[in-house]
């Protein structure tokens, strides 16, 4: 059985600062890996995704991620925040064998931005 | 413009009164889903569908049917709505073949 685990529920960070958002996962087979964002009453949209090739994945709004298989982690960075990524961000894995494509969710963690 | 249209926005029932939330994407996607948002719990699925007359039951089930007749609609149905399925609930959808999720702008039920 997979699981997601989003350590970090909510991440404040002062605007134009750096932030990483942690993502680690277990599985025993292959995965695809995304990452969504949800803006304040808004639906989920998807920032970036990790199908295979190069393990660094470059998504929307300048947020890249890196899948590290040894460390089963694919955390979000952005070199420098902007009061407009203030949302909440989900971190999501599907086997790759998985016939159905279900996709196992972390619980989320919110980036506050301070200005 | 490609997206997935549910409504109503904001619902607000009582117990027991049969209601219907409706889904629409025009994307011709095969695989359509409904998940309920609840604070610290992330998303959880209700149901799902790869593709017209084939649903499935999601983590949380129990309450809630659906339907998928037509390839663009798949609407969620509470029967007999209780409180505890007051949440947030978004339809989804996708090509089964990339597993990259459209998303509604969700529902806010309440149910008293």
């Amino acid at each position: 059985a997979q699981s997601v685990t989003q350590l970090d529920s909510q991440v404040p960070v002062f605007e134009e600062a750096p932030v990483e958002l942690r993502c680690n996962y277990s599985s025993s087979v292959s995965v695809y890996l995304f990452w969504y964002v949800q803006y304040p009453n808004q639906g989920l949209q998807l920032l970036l995704k990790y199908l295979s090739g190069s393990t660094l994945v470059k998504g929307i709004n300048g947020f890249e991620a890196e899948f590290n298989k040894s460390q089963t982690s694919f955390h979000l960075r952005k070199p420098s925040v902007h009061i407009s990524d203030t949302a909440e961000y989900f971190c999501a894995v599907s086997g790759l064998m998985d016939s159905n494509y279900q996709l196992i969710w972390g619980a989320g963690t919110k980036l506050i931005i301070k200005p | 413009e490609a997206q997935v249209t549910q409504n109503p926005r904001y619902l607000i029932t009582v117990t027991g009164k049969k209601l219907t939330v409706t889904c629409s994407q025009n994307m011709n996607h095969e695989y359509m889903s409904w998940y309920r948002q609840d604070p610290g719990l992330g998303l959880r699925q209700i149901y799902y569908s790869m593709n017209v007359e084939v649903t499935d039951k999601g983590d949380v089930p129990e309450g809630y049917k659906v339907s998928r007749k037509e390839k663009r609609n798949f609407p969620l149905i509470l029967e007999s709505p209780s409180p505890n399925q007051t949440s947030l609930y978004f339809c989804a959808s996708s090509f089964t073949r990339a597993p990259s999720l459209h998303f509604g702008n969700g529902t806010r039920l309440t149910v008293t």
